[in-house]
């Protein structure tokens, strides 16, 4: 059964720094895997996804990797901004296609 | 832009009561998704369908049921609320197998208490 951790729980830095997000997944086995964020009471945005056969996604400031033989993805939010603070998950989608299995996710606070 | 529109933000009902959530996605998706999510717990998949009229069992289907007569809209039901189903719920849609375009776009949330 896949199984999806992040590391850290929760992360404080000051603005300007630039810092990095861990998901891994027991089962390289993936389709794709997709990074969301969250803010307080709402719902998920979508950030990056990125399919099996894929290494990385940009968008922005935000760069994605995966390595699949590993089981892990990084997130990296360069010169990271207040506007920064949330929740961020990652999600992965089984070969089967049938399910998404979400990380419990990373509690980003960027201190002004 | 996509959009996922579920019908209420938050909702306040009593134990055993029938209770109606609606998700509604403009974008013509095949699949559409319902969520809870829990502190600690994370967001778990209750129901998913894939087509009007399928549906597939996620890991926490006990206690809900799910409707989908059209294709963009997806109803999570509750036949007799708990207050273990007090939570937020999360609707998601998505295409079918397009290759990259798999992202799951998702409603705002409706916050449930069940009293």
């Amino acid at each position: 059964k896949q199984e999806v951790t992040q590391i850290p729980a929760a992360l404080s830095v000051p603005e300007g720094e630039n810092l990095v997000l861990n998901c891994s997944f027991t089962d390289s086995a993936i389709y794709n895997l997709q990074w969301f964020r969250q803010d307080p009471g709402k719902g998920l945005t979508s950030l990056l996804l990125i399919q099996s056969s894929q290494r990385e996604q940009t968008s922005g400031r935000l760069n994605a990797s995966l390595d699949k033989s590993s089981g892990r993805s990084t997130l990296y939010i360069a010169a990271s901004q207040p506007g920064d603070s949330a929740t961020y998950l990652c999600a992965v989608m089984g070969t089967s296609y049938d399910k998404v299995i979400f990380g419990p996710g990373t509690s980003l606070s960027v201190i002004p | 832009d996509v959009k996922v529109t579920q019908s209420s933000r938050y909702l306040v009902k009593r134990t055993g009561e029938k209770v109606f959530l609606e998700c509604v996605q403009d974008m013509d998706h095949e699949n559409m998704f319902w969520y809870r999510q829990d502190p600690g717990l994370g967001l778990r998949l209750i129901y998913f369908s894939y087509d009007v009229k399928m549906k597939e069992k996620g890991d926490i289907p006990e206690g809900y049921s799910v409707s989908r007569e059209k294709k963009e809209r997806f109803s999570l039901i509750l036949e007799s609320a708990s207050t273990n189903q007090t939570s937020m719920y999360l609707c998601a849609s998505s295409f079918f197998l397009k290759g990259a375009t798999e992202t799951q776009y998702f409603g705002p949330g409706t916050r449930l208490l069940v009293l």
